[in-house]
């Protein structure tokens, strides 16, 4: 079993949809972190969590502490939001550990 | 662009060659860590710096793997004698202790062995 576990693995959605994306730890972190994936290997850093919620845009990104689950949500889908989305629990001196991410495919 | 660049982008070898992979941080950033990626999957911690200091190798980092940061600047990653199962993405990322502790990522530069 893994330390960080997401689902779905694949998720395909038409634009406009209303997007979420789960993240689960079974480790000790001191934050979760989500990053976006393009074709190609570029990865971006999307938030960072220790506690409650954070939006940015269109994105929105929730953590409950005791159950040790992660959300990611996504309002307004667009096909421009295609990626894969990745979780990642921060350890000890920042180490990340990274869940195997979610391919996320929007359509018109 | 995030200001993290490494180079190669693309590195096509032999196996039982050597190949060295170079990253350059943030210019203001004290923690480098490596990081690999195989097809499919999220990416795996290797090795991390603070300054030129190595404090943290993973079990993956067999013998064959060493990393350096010299000057606490840019890095470079070696892999002695590569075997096919080295083939895989090589992600470089930067951050600072002093900041938000962001970790900025590189393009990564992707291996192939034959």
């Amino acid at each position: 079993k893994n330390e960080v576990e997401q689902s779905p693995q694949n998720l395909t959605a038409q634009e406009g949809e209303f997007i979420t994306i789960n993240c689960s730890y079974s480790v000790g972190i001191s934050a979760l972190h989500w990053l976006q994936q393009h074709p190609g290997g570029g990865i971006v850093s999307l938030f960072m969590l220790s506690s409650g919620k954070k939006k940015h845009g269109r994105l929105i990104a929730t953590i409950n502490i005791q159950e040790k689950h992660s959300s990611l949500h996504i309002t307004a889908s667009h096909p421009r939001d295609s990626a894969v989305y990745i979780c990642a629990g921060e350890g000890t001196a920042s180490k990340l550990t990274f869940g195997t991410g979610t391919r996320l495919q929007v359509t018109l | 662009d995030t200001g993290v660049s490494q180079d190669p982008r693309h590195k096509i070898t032999k196996r039982g060659q050597n190949v060295t992979f170079r990253c350059d941080p943030i210019s203001e950033h004290n923690r480098l860590y490596w990081y690999r990626q195989t097809l499919g999957q999220g990416p795996e911690f290797l090795t991390y710096f603070q300054n030129e200091a190595q404090l943290e190798k993973s079990r993956l980092l067999s013998d064959r793997f060493s990393a350096e940061r010299p000057k606490g600047s840019f890095s470079t990653l070696e892999i002695q004698r590569t075997e096919q199962g080295d083939s895989a993405m090589y992600l470089c990322a930067s951050s600072s202790r002093n900041r938000d502790d962001t970790q900025y990522f590189g393009p990564g530069t992707r291996l192939t062995v034959l």
